[in-house]
């Protein structure tokens, strides 16, 4: 089993629709909890991150981290073709040796 | 402009030979990370330097190897012992080991033959 499970999509959408990306995982080490978002043939940019359980919002994406259920979530309002892109959730923490693990990406289109 | 370069953005290599990616940082960060992104594989890390003169393999660093002579500088080096180097690779800084965000490049497409 990976340490970090993320469905790699892709996940098309019509404009205006509310996107849900979401990661399960394993190891309840981890800490931080970090959304990238990745354009095609260029570099990741980190988009939010959150410090152990509970919710952020900055504009139209909320971050969620649910530590008891080992889940964390990604939610897009109002979805823009802008938004199309591959998402990346990553986690960091450490036991016994440090970690800084990424998942495998949700590719997402939002249709005009 | 602070950030992290990597040249080139394409690079073509007939099988056997080495070949040397370039990541240069001017974020005046410690750390450096080499990743390698394939398709449905997510971000699969080579090295990792902390500080200078110093680095560790990742999880998959058999035929590679790096160097770090400078701190603005963590150079790949793909060897011909690397079974299937056609891959996307990825350079990244951070302030530190336990710093939550990374840094990255615009990436190098590398094709082997």
């Amino acid at each position: 089993q990976k340490e970090v499970e993320q469905d790699p999509g892709p996940l098309s959408v019509p404009e205006g629709a509310i996107v849900s990306l979401n990661c399960t995982y394993s190891n309840s080490a981890f800490q931080y909890f970090m959304w990238y978002r990745q354009y095609s043939r260029k570099g990741p940019e980190l988009l939010m991150y959150t410090y152990s359980s509970g919710n952020k919002e900055d504009g139209r994406f909320t971050a969620q981290v649910d530590k008891s259920s080992k889940y964390i979530s990604l939610f897009i309002r109002d979805s823009q073709p802008s938004d199309s892109a591959t998402y990346l959730c990553a986690m960091e923490g450490f036991s016994g040796t440090y970690k800084y693990i990424f998942g495998t990406g949700t590719r997402l289109k939002v249709l005009a | 402009d602070g950030g992290i370069t990597q040249s080139p953005k394409y690079l073509f290599r007939k099988e056997g030979q080495n070949v040397t990616l370039s990541c240069e940082q001017n974020l005046n960060h410690d750390a450096m990370y080499w990743y390698r992104q394939d398709p449905g594989q997510g971000l699969r890390l080579i090295y990792y330097s902390q500080i200078v003169n110093d680095f560790q393999k990742g999880d998959i660093a058999e035929g590679y190897s790096v160097s770090r002579e400078k701190k603005e500088s963590f150079p790949l080096t793909v060897t011909s012992a690397q079974k299937n180097p056609t891959a996307f690779y990825l350079c990244a800084s951070s302030l530190g080991q336990g710093s939550y965000e990374q840094y990255f490049g615009p990436g190098t497409r590398l094709t082997v033959t």
